[in-house]
């Protein structure tokens, strides 16, 4: 059973501060989406990852995914308050099942 | 404009009644998920279509039910046997490996 673990659940940092989310999951996969969510809102793609070894960056985020340690990390560098908000990992099996698995989301909030 | 709409935005639930939530998409989309948010739990899979006619539960599927007669609508309908209903719906379709999500239903028990 495919199941998709963050940590942490709760991030308090200040602005210009780095750091790390982490999402482990439980089976093989080399398909793994980052999201972000806005209180009330509905959530916003920000990175799919398909291969071992892969990292995007936009802007201040940047994400990679060890298929190997079945880890993906979101790093934020020099937050900002705008980054405010919580990040979900999800990954998608590698077989043909189409289910895809969330993780309960990194509440992440940046202090000015 | 192409997209996924889920409607109503604000759904009430009397005890012992059914509610459809509606998700329909233009994009042609096969593959369609309805997911369950609750506060610290994240998004949980509800149920998932990879073509018309076909659907497959997901992680937690009882006191729901799906169709999938057509490419671009996937509803959902919450039953009497989900106790405990009240949460944020979010329906989504997938093209490749990206999801578009729509704005979500917030259902709530009277």
């Amino acid at each position: 059973e495919l199941k998709v673990e963050q940590n942490p659940l709760f991030l308090s940092m200040q602005e210009g501060k780095n750091y790390t989310i982490y999402c482990n999951y439980s089976t093989t996969s080399d398909r793994l989406y980052w999201y972000r969510q806005d209180p009330g809102k509905s959530l916003e793609s920000l990175f799919v990852l398909l291969s071992n070894g892969a990292v995007k960056q936009e802007g201040r985020l940047m994400a990679s995914l060890d298929t190997k340690a079945r880890l993906s990390t979101l790093h934020i560098t020099a937050a900002v308050h705008d980054l405010s908000a919580t990040y979900f990992c999800a990954v998608r099996a590698r077989n043909r099942d189409d289910k895809i698995i969330f993780g309960k989301g990194t509440r992440l909030h940046i202090l000015p | 404009d192409g997209g996924i709409t889920q409607s109503p935005k604000y759904l009430f639930r009397k005890e012992g009644q059914n509610v459809t939530l509606s998700c329909e998409q233009n994009l042609n989309h096969d593959a369609m998920y309805w997911y369950r948010q609750d506060p610290g739990q994240g998004l949980r899979l509800i149920y998932y279509s990879q073509i018309v006619n076909d659907f497959q539960k997901g992680d937690i599927a009882e006191g729901y039910s799906v169709s999938r007669e057509k490419k671009e609508s996937f509803p959902l309908t919450v039953t009497s046997a989900q106790k405990n209903p009240t949460a944020f719906y979010l329906c989504a379709s997938r093209w490749l490996e990206k999801l578009f999500f729509g704005s979500g239903t917030q259902l709530s028990v009277l």
